[in-house]
């Protein structure tokens, strides 16, 4: 069954320092969404990604966080200078049209020391 | 504005046995998904069932089955004969369109533990 995919599953950064979170949507998917989970506290929506550009984003998702599809496969999450507060697991989800289920994946674990 | 509310931060159930997980939520909206997932220790979020709301009959996936009581905007998930691999965090989730994109409303969670 196609899966969503998300590298690294662990990222340790120093704060400050600018990291990228990847992920690879199912192949056939067309909305590509991220989401945040701090550690204890519910999944919130970050941001959600169609035809190249955001569709709608969360007041969490500020003008340190931006998104990309830097070719036809990976769909990255870019904060430009991390925060102790950016500690948070990341999930990707994607879905094949607005209205379908959306998939997520593994997450990535992103510690910001 | 739409919440979902999962009032039971743990659970346990032996082995083989039935356990229900409560999620409510709240919404004006007439049309909408309600969704249980499941988040084993490996991370991954893992779909095990969906309710849509215009349907009546409760959603039925093997061993997990819902409760959908729109009306009293409860949303409860039957695990029967339970196994050592339900062991998990389950997330229930309401979808929500929100300016044109639909967007996933979680609840806090229940971690459910499968005794042997």
């Amino acid at each position: 069954e196609p899966e969503v995919t998300q590298t690294p599953s662990h990222q340790v950064t120093q704060m400050g320092q600018e990291v990228i979170l990847r992920c690879v949507p199912i192949s056939n998917h067309l909305y590509f969404y991220w989401y945040r989970q701090i550690l204890g506290q519910k999944v919130e929506f970050l941001v959600s990604f169609y035809n190249n550009e955001i569709s709608e984003k969360s007041e969490i998702f500020d003008d340190q966080f931006s998104v990309e599809r830097p070719d036809g496969s990976n769909f990255t999450l870019k904060i430009r200078s991390t925060k102790l507060e950016d500690s948070a697991m990341y999930f990707c989800a994607s879905s094949l049209e607005l209205s379908n289920i959306q998939y997520f994946g593994a997450g990535t674990r992103l510690s910001v020391l | 504005a739409q919440t979902v509310t999962q009032s039971q931060p743990e659970m346990s159930v032996q082995e083989a046995e039935t356990v229900t997980l409560s999620c409510t939520y709240d919404t004006s909206e007439s049309d909408y998904y309600l969704f249980w997932y499941k988040q084993p220790p490996s991370r991954q979020m893992i779909l095990v069932i969906r309710q849509e709301a215009y349907k009546q009959q409760n959603a039925t996936e093997n061993r997990f089955s819902v409760n959908f009581q729109k009306a009293a905007k409860s949303f409860s998930l039957k695990i029967s004969d339970s196994q050592l691999g339900d062991a998990a965090m389950y997330f229930c989730a309401y979808r929500h369109r929100d300016s044109g994109t639909y967007k996933y409303i979680f609840g806090t969670g229940t971690r459910l533990k499968v005794l042997a």
